[in-house]
């Protein structure tokens, strides 16, 4: 079974701060792994993702995350915070060796708090 | 370029009632799904499709069916609401791909009461 960990429920950032979003995750495969952005009312949008290649990717509003996979994770990251990220972020995790429709699993979500 | 179309947006059931909740489609994706939001619990699966004629059970499927009769279309039907069922739901499509990412809709937002 897959599985995917964000062990903060909240993150606290001054604005113009670099900020990181933790998640870890668990597959018997090979994982492709996604982040999602979700503002207040609103559906989940996509930021980025990890299927193979360069560990390091960057995706929409200037965000990147690391893949590293001896420690199982994938932090989303920013080198300078506006108060416009803030906002609940998902980490999500497909296997490749399939299972569901689209078969992503869903972290609980970390709370991005950016303070002016 | 509508991409995934909920509706309704807001809904307010007694106990007991049943409805439906619509989602569509227009990128003539294989894949959709139903997610259920709850504080602190993430996403969860209520039920997918990988085609028409073709559905699924997810992780939390009890209180909810679908079909899908259509590429577009994937109805959630609430057969009998209960207050547990309050939450936000969340509809999604991706295309045959397994690696590329997942289009949500906007949700609805279901108070039962």
């Amino acid at each position: 079974a897959q599985s995917v960990a964000q062990p903060e429920d909240q993150v606290n950032v001054a604005e113009g701060n670099p900020l990181t979003v933790k998640c870890t995750y668990s597959v018997s495969g090979n994982p492709y792994l996604f982040w999602y952005v979700q503002y207040p009312n609103r559906g989940l949008q996509f930021l980025l993702k990890y299927i193979t290649g360069d560990n390091l990717v960057k995706g929409s509003y200037g965000f990147e995350a690391e893949f590293n996979k001896s420690q199982t994770s994938f932090h989303l990251k920013k080198p300078s915070a506006l108060v416009s990220d803030s906002a609940l972020y998902f980490c999500a995790v497909r296997d490749s060796a399939g299972g569901g429709a689209d078969g992503l699993t869903f972290g609980k979500g970390t709370h991005l708090i950016i303070q002016p | 370029n509508a991409g995934v179309t909920q509706t309704p947006k807001f809904q307010v059931l007694k106990t007991g009632q049943s409805m439906t909740l619509q989602c569509a489609q227009d990128m003539n994706h294989e894949y959709m799904s139903w997610y259920r939001q709850d504080p602190g619990m993430g996403l969860r699966l209520i039920h997918y499709s990988v085609g028409a004629g073709i559905t699924d059970q997810g992780e939390v499927p009890n209180g909810y069916n679908v079909s899908r009769s259509t590429t577009e279309d994937f109805p959630l039907r609430l057969l009998s609401a209960a207050p547990s069922q309050t939450s936000v739901y969340f509809c999604a499509s991706v295309n045959s791909f397994g690696f590329t990412e997942a289009f949500f809709g906007q949700g609805t937002r279901l108070t039962v009461v």
